[in-house]
C-alpha cells in the first residue's frame, strides 16, 4: 500500500470547515484514497473513499488533487462531536477486503467551542 | 449491514487470569474477523486473522499461544488473553473482512486493564 503523510494534530473552531490533508505521493493508479475516523475509546468508522474525482456524502467530501498525490477531506461545519483521530488509507482497487487495514498514525483534530 | 458487537467493552483483572473477548456479526455471516489492539497513543496494529473453522493466523511477534482465537461459527469470533500481564492492558478491536475494500465496520473495542 502506498505510504501516507498526515499533519499529527490540528484544530478547530466548531462551526467551522475542518479541512484535513494526506500526502499520498507514491500512490499509483489502481489505488483508492479511503478516511476512517477514531472517536476516543471507540472503534474507527468508516467516512469516505475516492479513486480521482471529488467525493461527496452526507458525513464529509473528498477533494484528491489532479495528479492524485495528496487529498484533502472536509468536514464543512465540524462539531464538538467530530473531535477525533482522522486515518487517511490507500488501499488498491482489485483488493476487496482480503487484507486488513492498515493504520498511519493519523491526525488527531480537536474541534473547539 | 455489517454490524459487529464487541463485549465487554472494558475489563479489568488480575495478572496470570484470562480474559474473553467477544466479537459478533449480527447481519451477516463473516468467515473471517481481523483482531487489533491498539496501546495509548498509538495506532491499531493487526495482531492476527481469525478464520472460521480453521486456525488463527498471527502478525510477527504475537504470541499465538497468548492470545487464543476461536471462530467456531460463522457469526462469533473470539478472542482469550491467557495469563494477562499488565502490558498486555491495551484497547482491543474486531473487524470482519467483508467483499468489499471500503466501509469496513468495526467492534466497539474492548479496553483491557491488567492489575
Amino acid at each position: 500500500d502506498a505510504k501516507t503523510t498526515q499533519p499529527p494534530s490540528m484544530d478547530c473552531a466548531e462551526g467551522r470547515a475542518a479541512n484535513l490533508p494526506c500526502n499520498h505521493s507514491t500512490i499509483s493508479g489502481n489505488e483508492y484514497v479511503y478516511w476512517y475516523r477514531q472517536i476516543h475509546s471507540q472503534g474507527p468508522q468508516y467516512i469516505i473513499h475516492g479513486l480521482k474525482n471529488n467525493e461527496t456524502n452526507e458525513m464529509a467530501s473528498l477533494i484528491i488533487t489532479e495528479d492524485r498525490k495528496s487529498s484533502t477531506l472536509i468536514l464543512p461545519h465540524a462539531t464538538l462531536r467530530d473531535t477525533a483521530v482522522y486515518y487517511c488509507i490507500v488501499r488498491p482497487s482489485a483488493d476487496t477486503g482480503r487484507r486488513a487495514l492498515t493504520f498511519g498514525s493519523g491526525t488527531r483534530l480537536q474541534v473547539q467551542p | 449491514g455489517a454490524v459487529v458487537s464487541q463485549h465487554p467493552s472494558w475489563v479489568i483483572c488480575k495478572s496470570g487470569t484470562s480474559v474473553k473477548i467477544e466479537c459478533r456479526s449480527l447481519d451477516f455471516q463473516a468467515t473471517t474477523m481481523f483482531w487489533y489492539r491498539q496501546f495509548p497513543k498509538q495506532s491499531l496494529m493487526l495482531m492476527a486473522t481469525s478464520n472460521e473453522g480453521s486456525k488463527a493466523t498471527y502478525e510477527q511477534g504475537v504470541e499465538k499461544d497468548k492470545f487464543l482465537i476461536n471462530h467456531a461459527s460463522l457469526t462469533l469470533s473470539t478472542l482469550t488473553v491467557t495469563s494477562a500481564h499488565p502490558e498486555d492492558s491495551s484497547f482491543y478491536i474486531c473487524s470482519p473482512k467483508l467483499d468489499r475494500a471500503y466501509g469496513y465496520t468495526f467492534g466497539s473495542g474492548t479496553r483491557l486493564t491488567v492489575v
